[in-house]
């Protein structure tokens, strides 16, 4: 029972390299997002996806780009990499189905660094 | 601007005893309210949610309540054991958009045996 696998696991990377991050799920959850986390700060939510082919920005979209072109994947892209993306990104996905909301499932996190 | 804090960044307590963990909120539209716990080099994990329609929901050890009126909101975890050191974030959702969670900084527990 996989979940949500995020690859790599750590990444180091110059200022001005690209790079995609990669999600996967195999829960067949119509909802995924990209979160960032901070060293002392909460998740901020980068982008989300309610369906394949559907994405939409979420607080701190900039310098990020998302695609979803089936429902298991969900790649994050660094365009061009600055200082300020080093960070722990984390994918999740939930189910739209059942009652009421449903939880997101996180994957363990992708470590950045920027040089 | 925090729209959900959580003002404690750590506890301690004794094994066997209460652990209450506490979070406010300022955006009166948030509808779901849930609490992760995570430990080091994993990623947060589902503890327990509750819904504004509610005031209370239990889960085994785990209870939280919310104080619609005050835009707060709490976790008790009885009886604390060692395994439930880690980092627990409350995050909230507007209009059942839970994919759009928006998170507190986190509170560090500490389960002393």
């Amino acid at each position: 029972n996989a979940g949500v696998t995020q690859t790599p696991k750590f990444q180091v990377l110059k200022t001005g390299q690209s790079m995609t991050l990669q999600c996967a799920q195999d829960m067949n959850h119509e909802y995924m997002s990209w979160y960032r986390q901070d060293p002392g700060m909460g998740l901020r939510l980068i982008h989300y996806s309610v369906g394949a082919g559907i994405t939409d920005q979420g607080e701190v979209p900039n310098g990020y780009n998302v695609s979803r072109s089936t429902t298991e994947d969900f790649p994050l892209r660094l365009l061009s990499a600055a200082p300020s993306q080093t960070s722990v990104y984390f994918c999740a996905s939930r189910t739209g189905g059942g009652p009421g909301n449903q939880p997101q499932h996180f994957g363990d996190g992708t470590r950045l660094s920027i040089l | 601007d925090q729209q959900v804090k959580q003002n404690s960044p750590s506890l301690s307590v004794q094994e066997g005893r209460i652990s209450i963990l506490n979070c406010d909120y300022t955006n009166s539209m948030f509808d779901y309210f849930l609490w992760y716990k995570k430990y080091p080099a994993e990623g947060p994990t589902f503890l327990i949610s509750i819904s504004s329609i509610k005031d209370k929901n239990e889960d085994g050890r785990f209870t939280v309540f919310l104080n619609k009126s005050a835009k707060h909101l709490s976790l008790h975890i009885v009886p604390s054991q060692p395994g439930d050191s880690a980092v627990y974030f409350c995050a909230a959702s507007v209009q059942g958009g839970s994919e759009k969670l928006v998170f507190g900084k986190g509170t560090k527990l500490t389960v002393n045996p």
